[in-house]
């Protein structure tokens, strides 16, 4: 079964400092990996989207990391604004019809003053 | 440029009462367009998906019930709602050949069933 897994489900840090958030996979066959953002009543919005031959994809603030051989990603902000605060999710795209993808629960992250 | 609509944008509806919700892309032609649901604490759920006018297809048996009567507009309806039908309802709309079957999001309708 197509599972992805985040961690931390939640965090909290200052503005102005660094984070980092995990995502982990068991999708077959892989196709993509996307990091979206989503404010609270909100759609998510796309950050990133990192293929298999890519490992490392930057958006701004943003940095997203992927190691398709132990099947984990990463995304890493940087000089967090308050604007940041939002919850994070790991997307995994499978090969197939209809453009399935696998969600993760999301990272809920605030950044405080 | 391509912009994707839902409303209502909340809605509180008693047990036991119909539900129509709808979505409506513009700006593409031909989009794929999805249903999910995402419940407190919980990952997206795909709940309907459909590659054409009048061509649904549903993941997870339910209440719910999708139609796509014109290319750019999906809807999700429901007889009879129940109270875990509650829950933040998303459409998405991704190009049929498009760059790496990327899905974009419309702003949600918040359900509450009481």
């Amino acid at each position: 079964k197509n599972q992805v897994e985040q961690s931390p489900q939640s965090l909290i840090i200052l503005e102005g400092k660094n984070c980092t958030l995990q995502c982990n996979y068991t999708v077959s066959p892989f196709s993509n990996l996307r990091w979206y953002k989503q404010d609270t009543g909100r759609g998510p919005v796309s950050l990133t989207i990192m293929t298999f031959s890519e490992n490392t994809k930057s958006n701004g603030r943003y940095t997203a990391t992927l190691d398709a051989d132990t099947k984990q990603s990463s995304l890493h902000i940087t000089a967090s604004q308050l604007s940041d605060s939002a919850s994070y999710i790991c997307v995994v795209s499978s090969t197939g019809g209809g453009n399935k993808l696998t969600f993760g629960t999301g990272t809920q992250l605030k950044v405080e003053l | 440029s391509q912009t994707i609509h839902q409303w209502p944008a909340t809605l509180v509806q008693p047990v036991g009462s119909p539900l129509s919700l709808e979505c409506t892309v513009e700006g593409t032609s031909n989009p794929n367009l999805y249903w999910y649901r995402q419940a407190a604490g919980r990952g997206l759920q795909l709940l309907f998906y459909s590659v054409g006018i009048g061509q649904i297809s549903s993941e997870v048996p339910q209440n719910l019930s999708a139609s796509r009567p014109q290319d750019r507009q999906f809807i999700l309806s429901s007889k009879k709602l129940l109270l875990s039908d509650s829950g933040f309802y998303l459409c998405a709309w991704s190009a049929l050949a498009g760059d790496h079957n990327e899905q974009f999001f419309g702003p949600g309708t918040r359900l509450t069933v009481l």
